[in-house]
C-alpha cells in the first residue's frame, strides 16, 4: 500500500471550515483513499473514503485531485469534538486481510 | 455505533503471565482483527479471522495467538507476556473484505511489568 503524508498538526476555529492535506504521490490506480480520526483514547472512526471523484456525507468532504497524488479532507463547520487525530490512508479494497496501517496522522485541534 | 464491546478495558499483568483479550460483536460481521497501536507505530495488525475458526497472521503476530469458535468472540492470547507487548489493543470488525469501513472497539491498554 502506498505511503502517505500528514502535516503533523492544525489549528482550527470553532465553526470555520477544517481542511486537512494528504500527500499520496505514489497512489497506484487500485488504491482507495481513507480517512479515519480518533478521539483521545477511543478507538478509530471511519470519516470518509474515495477512489477518484469528490465525494461527501454527513460527516464531511473529501477532493481528491485529477492525478490523485493528493487528497483533502474537509470538516465544513469544525466543532470542539472534531478535535482528534485524523488519518489519511491509501489502500487496495480487496486486499488479504484487509488491514488499516495507520502512519503519524494530523492531530487537529479545534478551538473556541 | 457498532456493537463491539473489548475486556478488559485495562490490565496490568507480569512479564511471563498469559493474557486473553475478549473482543465481543452484536453485529454478526464476518471478519474481525486485532491490532496493536504504539507511539511511533500507528496501527498494527496482528491478526485477523474471516470466519469462525479461520484466522491468518498480520503484520505483527509473533507472541500472539488468536481464536475465533463464535462469530460474535475473537480473543486475543499473550502465551506469555513480555514488555515489549505493553500497548493499547484494538479490536475491529467489517462485514465483509468488500466493506469500505472497519468499525473499532473501545481498545484494551495491556501494561506487562
Amino acid at each position: 500500500d502506498a505511503k502517505t503524508t500528514q502535516p503533523p498538526s492544525m489549528d482550527c476555529a470553532e465553526g470555520r471550515a477544517a481542511n486537512l492535506p494528504c500527500n499520496h504521490s505514489t497512489i497506484s490506480g487500485n488504491e482507495y483513499v481513507y480517512w479515519y480520526r480518533q478521539i483521545h483514547s477511543q478507538g478509530p472512526q471511519y470519516i470518509i473514503h474515495g477512489l477518484k471523484n469528490n465525494e461527501t456525507n454527513e460527516m464531511a468532504s473529501l477532493i481528491i485531485t485529477e492525478d490523485r497524488k493528493s487528497s483533502t479532507l474537509i470538516l465544513p463547520h469544525a466543532t470542539l469534538r472534531d478535535t482528534a487525530v485524523y488519518y489519511c490512508i491509501v489502500r487496495v479494497l480487496n486486499n488479504a486481510g484487509n488491514m488499516l496501517t495507520f502512519g503519524g496522522g494530523t492531530r487537529l485541534m479545534v478551538k473556541p | 455505533d457498532a456493537g463491539i464491546t473489548q475486556s478488559p478495558r485495562h490490565k496490568v499483568t507480569e512479564t511471563g503471565t498469559p493474557v486473553t483479550l475478549r473482543c465481543h460483536q452484536t453485529e454478526n460481521h464476518r471478519y474481525m482483527y486485532w491490532y496493536r497501536q504504539d507511539p511511533g507505530h500507528g496501527l498494527r495488525l496482528i491478526h485477523y479471522s474471516y470466519g469462525v475458526k479461520d484466522t491468518d497472521k498480520g503484520e505483527v503476530s509473533d507472541g500472539y495467538s488468536v481464536s475465533r469458535s463464535k462469530t460474535e468472540d475473537f480473543l486475543l492470547t499473550l502465551e506469555s507476556a513480555t514488555s515489549s507487548q505493553t500497548s493499547v489493543y484494538f479490536c475491529a470488525i467489517s462485514e465483509d473484505l468488500s466493506s469500505y469501513e472497519q468499525y473499532f472497539g473501545p481498545g484494551t491498554r495491556l501494561t506487562v511489568t
